[in-house]
């Protein structure tokens, strides 16, 4: 069965640090997203894109945060400079189109900023 | 953010019997509704969905219940089976303004004993 995946599964990194979350959503979606969970709270909408471009973004998602598909199957979050608070689990999501919210989640990237 | 509620954080029934999984929800804009199992290490995995138009969906052993002028849906597990044992995460969607966007709830961990 198709499935989202992503790596690395834990990145630790250092305060102020640049990371790069990957992400391969299933290959024939067309909507991307990335949601966070950090620990004890809530699934958070992070950002959609489509069509090589951001089509929404929660307050969440601001300057330090980045996303790209830089080629025809990977899907990537960049937080530029990271703060102890962006420590989470970062999930990547697919859907094949708008309209259907059934979004695939990935396995999860879990962040840890030290 | 409480949009989407989850009030009870755990949920323990034997196996065989019905697990009845609940969430309540405040945006009067959401139309779309769904349910993700989640197991530990992995990412969200869709198990069902009603839209708005609808007040029940069925798949299986699983059924989805919406009380739209109670803003209220409801998971109904029956026969409840060992491996049913996950978090369980109520979403919301309001597809009209915020396209595929999930609003997730707080996640009520089931737990069906043997």
């Amino acid at each position: 069965e198709p499935e989202v995946t992503q790596t690395p599964s834990h990145q630790v990194t250092q305060m102020g640090q640049e990371v790069i979350l990957r992400c391969v959503p299933i290959s024939n979606h067309l909507y991307f997203y990335w949601y966070r969970q950090i620990l004890g709270q809530k699934v958070e909408f992070l950002v959609s894109f489509y069509n090589n471009e951001i089509s929404e973004k929660s307050e969440i998602f601001d300057d330090q945060f980045s996303v790209e598909r830089p080629d025809g199957s990977n899907f990537t979050l960049k937080i530029r400079s990271t703060k102890l608070e962006d420590s989470a689990m970062y999930f990547c999501a697919s859907s094949y189109r708008t309209g259907i919210p059934e979004a695939f989640f990935g396995q999860g990237t879990r962040l840890t900023v030290v | 953010d409480q949009q989407v509620k989850q009030n009870s954080p755990s949920l323990s029934v034997q196996e065989g019997r019905i697990s009845i999984l609940n969430c309540d929800y405040t945006n009067s804009m959401f139309d779309y509704f769904l349910w993700y199992k989640k197991y530990p290490a992995e990412g969200p995995t869709f198990l069902i969905s009603i839209s708005s138009i609808k007040d029940k969906n069925e798949d299986g052993r699983f059924t989805v219940f919406l009380n739209k002028s109670a803003k209220h849906l409801s998971l109904h597990i029956v026969p409840s089976q060992p491996g049913d044992s996950a978090v369980y995460f109520c979403a919301a969607s309001a597809l009209e303004t915020s396209g595929s966007r999930l609003t997730f709830g707080e996640g009520t961990q089931l737990t069906v004993n043997p």
